[in-house]
């Protein structure tokens, strides 16, 4: 049974780089699409990015929301696992439950089969 | 503001059968067939229902189904039971990159 578990620090001081790291259990990460999503308080859920690696050249891309481009990267680690998520500058708009998920893609369709629990970050002094 | 547009909230009684709506744009709903519901209840992972408008992952029942007409997706949970109290959202994709966009969710009481 694949699973997902999100992990990093709960409160992040404003305009310092917010880090967590999602690990997946159960099956290897080549070859899907490893999504980060977030839902600040009060608010509905917003898509982050993704990173993916190719299973033929073993190559990386990525992908991120044009909203948060500049201050956020999804990476991925094959050998470990797992996949990251870093936001630089980050400031009280970036409180959030942060998810991390899969994204499966086929046949021209996409959707996420699979999702972590979900952490909490809040950024405050 | 979500990009898709979700009822805060729908109810109905167990037994009876609740049609939740999503509504986007010729730009996603209208566009793609990449348009999935999730279901999460609280301090839960959000579990897959339905993904490519209409189709069920293996261990969904057959009471969770999806449409779609036009910009406008539906999910409709049939022979409502307490578990199902839960919050619903839709999401699809935006764009010729494909973003990912959400509906804001919809909360589903069990009366």
């Amino acid at each position: 049974q694949v699973q997902l578990q999100e992990s990093g620090p709960g409160l992040v001081k404003p305009s310092e780089t917010l880090s967590l790291m999602c690990t997946v259990s159960g099956d290897g990460i080549s070859d899907y699409y490893w999504n980060w999503i977030r839902q600040p308080p009060g608010k509905g859920l917003e898509w982050i990015g993704y990173a993916h690696i190719g299973v033929v050249r073993n190559t990386e891309s990525s992908n991120y929301n044009p909203s948060l481009k500049s201050r956020v990267t999804v990476s991925a680690d094959g050998p470990n696992n797992q996949f990251s998520l870093k936001v630089k500058s980050v400031t009280a708009a970036d409180t959030a439950v942060y998810y991390c998920a899969r994204e499966v893609c086929s046949g021209g369709s996409c959707y996420l089969d699979l999702w972590g629990q979900g952490t909490t970050v809040i950024v405050s002094s | 503001q979500s990009a898709l547009t979700q009822p805060p909230s729908a109810s109905g009684s167990p037994g009876q059968s609740v049609t939740i709506s999503c509504t986007g744009t010729s730009s996603d709903i209208g566009d793609k067939k990449s348009v999935s519901w999730y279901r999460r209840h609280p301090g839960e992972a959000p579990k897959l229902l339905i993904f490519e408008v209409n189709k069920r992952p293996s261990g969904v029942p057959d009471r969770f189904s999806g449409s779609k007409s036009g910009n406008t997706a539906s999910l409709t949970v049939s022979g409502l039971q307490a578990d199902d109290e839960a919050e619903y959202f839709c999401c699809s994709y935006a764009g010729t990159n494909n973003y990912v966009v959400f509906g804001g969710g919809t909360k589903l009481t069990v009366l």
